[in-house]
């Protein structure tokens, strides 16, 4: 498509429910980052695809987080047990390549956790 | 590593005066440099890069950043501001040669008064 497309735009969940955020990056983009962006806080780097290779998951902050993406393309962000802390601003963005042409990046999932 | 502060987390301009947000970054290897800007409710866009060429970067919208290595900044300037431009403005740093995903400062808030 023509932009990054996060899907849902707003979801509030349950403590202790699971969540499935979307990202459906530009065409043809091979890097998909996930970031995290709290109120007041910058943007926490979270996981990020490259190609076929193994992703790096370091910013994933605990074990109840997990992505995959699927051939090559969409990308599924999975907060198991969602805890009240997980209340954020989920960011999905890609690239051509690695970071030096920019990223761009979707509208964003607002997560709320009550 | 590398890292990102931005100096003052919010900066109120009057419309038509200068637009100043402040940017340092820490890299042990040449860096490539990024200024976002993200409205309300909106993902980020990008403003401008640096990525070893040029030293005065020219972005979007009337903006542009200089990349000065001996005083490890790069603050992204504007002439005369526009009541348009109050949103929050981002800097980040990342490096071509690895892998590394881009680090984020943790955002400047611009206000203009009219």
């Amino acid at each position: 498509g023509a932009g990054v497309s996060q899907s849902p735009s707003n979801k509030v969940t349950e403590k202790g429910k699971d969540v499935e955020l979307r990202c459906d990056p530009i065409s043809g983009h091979t890097a998909l980052y996930w970031y995290r962006q709290s109120l007041g806080q910058g943007l926490e780097f979270l996981i990020y695809f490259q190609g076929n290779s193994a992703p790096d998951k370091s910013g994933l902050p605990s074990d109840r987080f997990s992505a995959e993406r699927t051939g090559g393309s969409v990308s599924t962000l999975t907060i198991q047990r969602t805890q009240q802390e997980d209340s954020a601003v989920y960011l999905c963005a890609s690239s051509p390549d690695r970071g030096g042409y920019g990223y761009t990046f979707g509208s964003g999932t607002r997560l709320t956790v009550v | 590593a590398q890292s990102v502060t931005q100096l003052g987390s919010h900066v109120s301009v009057s419309e038509g005066a200068l637009v100043l947000l402040r940017c340092n970054y820490s890299s042990s290897v040449p860096p490539y440099l990024f200024w976002y800007v993200q409205y309300p409710n909106q993902g980020l866009q990008l403003l401008l890069k640096y990525t070893s060429a040029a030293t005065l970067v020219k972005g979007i919208n009337g903006f542009e950043a200089e990349f000065k290595k001996s005083e490890t900044s790069f603050h992204l300037t504007k002439p005369s501001a526009h009541m348009s431009d109050a949103a929050e403005y981002f800097c980040a740093v990342t490096f071509y040669s690895g892998n590394t995903p881009l680090v984020f400062g943790k955002g400047t808030r611009l206000s203009v008064i009219a």
